[in-house]
């Protein structure tokens, strides 16, 4: 069974502009949750997707916004980039909602803005 | 904010040691998840513990929760150079079901 899909694995961006992380879920799974891991700040959450509906987010801008498509695959975008955003990303799967199962999670997409 | 706080920030052993790692959290919680992360990769599930379970199992990972104490500690017995990883606990915040997760463990195991 394939595991979680992140894509692109690693990304360059220019501040002010915008982005947009795709992750592909494992077969099955309708719970997709996204986090952000910095040095400074960890594992932060971002927001969790469930059956296409936003269920919980985390404490982090508007800038970062998600949505979730029929066949669970979910897209997470950050616009106006800031330096600050540089970060690993990684997405994170799971049967039923999230913390209720085992959270299978991706290898990230490295993210780093200039 | 961090629910779960992992204990000690960075941890080095020898090979066929074992390695103990702790978790404390703050409030309630449902369950309470394990992972491994190698350097800058993606995180591995290790175990799942439940708040009515006290102990498990899984190879030679051993993980307790103490619900009383707030905390949890994952012993990994002989430990080998490839268990070299950051690990975290990851709690759920009473009711919400979103794991938030501590800053981890760095553990090293020297060949």
């Amino acid at each position: 069974k394939a595991g979680v899909t992140q894509t692109p694995r690693y990304l360059i961006k220019t501040r002010g502009q915008q982005v947009t992380l795709s992750c592909s879920p494992i077969s099955g799974h309708r719970s997709v949750s996204w986090y952000q891991q910095t040095p400074g700040q960890g594992l932060q959450f971002l927001f969790e997707y469930f059956s296409e509906t936003q269920r919980n987010k985390g404490n982090f801008p508007g800038r970062f916004s998600g949505r979730q498509f029929s066949n669970s695959r979910s897209e997470m975008n950050v616009s106006t980039l800031e330096l600050g955003d540089s970060a690993l990303y990684l997405c994170a799967s799971s049967l039923e909602r999230q913390g209720g199962t085992e959270a299978f999670f991706g290898q990230g997409t490295r993210l780093t803005v200039v | 904010s961090q629910q779960g706080e992992e204990d000690p920030q960075a941890l080095s052993i020898q090979e066929g040691e074992n390695a103990t790692m702790n978790c404390s959290y703050k409030t309630s919680i449902n369950n309470l998840q394990w992972y491994r992360q190698n350097s800058g990769r993606g995180l591995v599930h290790l175990i799942l513990i439940r708040s009515n379970e006290r102990e498990k199992h899984s190879g030679r990972l051993r993980v307790t929760l103490d619900t009383s104490k707030k905390s949890s500690s994952l012993l990994i017995t002989a430990s080998r150079a490839a268990d070299t990883a950051s690990y975290f606990c990851a709690t759920d915040e009473g009711g919400s079901y979103i794991p938030t997760f501590g800053r981890g463990t760095s553990l090293i195991v020297h060949p």
